[in-house]
Formats: C-alpha cells, sequence, structure tokens
C-alpha cells in the first residue's frame, strides 16, 4: 500500500459528460503529480501541485482542470468527454517540490467513455 | 515528441534468464533516471534509480547500467522469477525542476 488514495477505482460515464477524480496523497507528501496511462501512450504526464500551488504543466487539455486543496488533496476534473479520454489516470505524491524523489502511485481511476 | 524511448514493448523470458530492458534519452539535462515497476491493477512503484555520476547500480537482482555517452541506460534483471513478471517503466527528470517523463513501457513475462 502506497499511502496514496484514489476514487473511484472505476467510472463509466458518456461522451460528453464531466467526471471528477479524487486523490489523497501519502500522509506529509506536499506534492501531487497527475498521469495518465493509456495502452499506447504510456503515462503521461499531466499537472503537477505543490502545496496548493500549481508547478507544471504536461501534455493536459483544455478540457481539464486540477486544484491542490488546504488539506492537500487533489481533484483532476474532466469535461466534455470524449471516447479518447478512456484511460487510466493515476496520482503521485511526494514529499518535497522536484521529481528527484520517490513517487508513490495510487492504484488509478480507469474510466471509460462510452 | 518522446523525450525517454523504451525497448523492447514486451520481453518472455525464461526462469532464471537475464531479463534486460533499454531506454535511451535526447536530453542531456536529465540528471536522474528511476525504473518503475507496475502489477496489474496496481500503480508503478520505484524499483531503483541511478544519477549520472555513477555507471552503474545493483539492488539484489536489479542492475542499472548507464551510458551517459550514449544517452542510454538499462535495466538488468538477473536469476528472472515469474514473480517479477510486470510492466517496467524507464524514467528521467532533471531533479528539482521537472517532472518525471516515462517511457512507454516494457511487459515483461517470466515463464517457467
Amino acid at each position: 500500500d502506497s499511502g496514496v488514495t484514489q476514487t473511484p477505482k472505476h467510472l463509466i460515464t458518456a461522451t460528453g459528460q464531466r467526471v471528477t477524480l479524487r486523490c489523497s496523497p501519502r500522509s506529509g507528501d506536499l506534492s501531487v503529480y497527475w498521469y495518465q496511462q493509456s495502452l499506447d501512450q504510456g503515462l503521461q504526464f499531466l499537472i503537477h501541485y505543490y502545496n496548493g500551488e500549481e508547478r507544471a504543466k504536461g501534455n493536459i487539455l483544455e478540457r481539464f482542470s486540477a486544484q491542490q486543496f488546504p488539506d492537500l488533496h487533489s481533484e483532476l476534473n474532466l469535461s466534455s468527454l470524449e471516447l479518447g479520454d478512456s484511460a487510466l489516470y493515476f496520482c503521485a505524491s511526494s514529499v518535497g517540490q522536484g521529481s528527484a524523489g520517490e513517487l508513490f502511485f495510487g492504484e488509478g481511476s480507469r474510466l471509460t467513455v462510452l | 515528441q518522446q523525450q525517454v524511448k523504451q525497448s523492447p514493448q514486451s520481453l518472455i523470458v525464461q526462469k532464471g534468464g537475464i531479463s534486460i530492458i533499454n531506454c535511451a534519452y535526447e536530453n542531456t539535462a536529465f540528471d536522474y533516471f528511476p525504473w518503475y515497476q507496475q502489477f496489474p491493477g496496481k500503480g508503478p512503484a520505484l524499483l531503483i534509480a541511478i544519477r549520472p555520476d555513477v555507471s552503474e547500480k545493483k539492488e539484489g537482482r536489479f542492475t542499472i547500467s548507464f551510458n551517459k555517452s550514449a544517452k542510454q541506460f538499462s535495466l538488468h534483471i538477473m536469476d528472472s522469477q515469474p514473480g517479477d513478471s510486470a510492466t517496467y517503466f524507464c524514467a528521467a527528470s532533471i531533479s528539482g525542476n521537472t517532472p518525471l517523463v516515462f517511457g512507454k513501457g516494457t511487459r515483461l513475462s517470466v515463464i517457467a
């Protein structure tokens, strides 16, 4: 158990809908990263928050947004969903701002868009 | 633009054999190179990591070999076991500044 909790584990929704994925980092970790995992693209970095502030953006679509709350949990919002958004979404946390330390991944939220 | 290229995509190894997974990178500013292991239904977990000041790092049956001039690094799994069957991801970052960039993964199957 990594200590990172993601909910929901599975989500099935229709095109055009909006969903919210939630992540609770390990106790004491200030950084939260979101990654998208698909079969053909591997793990794609989406966005990084540190202590409530956005620190880096990757290949995140404009239809997607995220935030980190004062209690350090994070939410990833996906809107106007398309079939291609079906993927595993991982949250990872770490103690510091940088990525040179270990990232602890949750078990992911599997999103299926029909 | 893929910053870290990983090969092979899949690998089948006999029990007791050596598994070798290779990665190549382009950004010479990368200075942290971890390998993550992912079992089905789980998130990736750090297996072993190396920095470019050493050419090799060994932890148990797992070894990272690093070739700075060739901009390549590889994971060797000695005496591969069925329990090693998983997907392995190499990654790279500029420590303290950038998020980890992952390769596309290698699905390893160790058969008895």
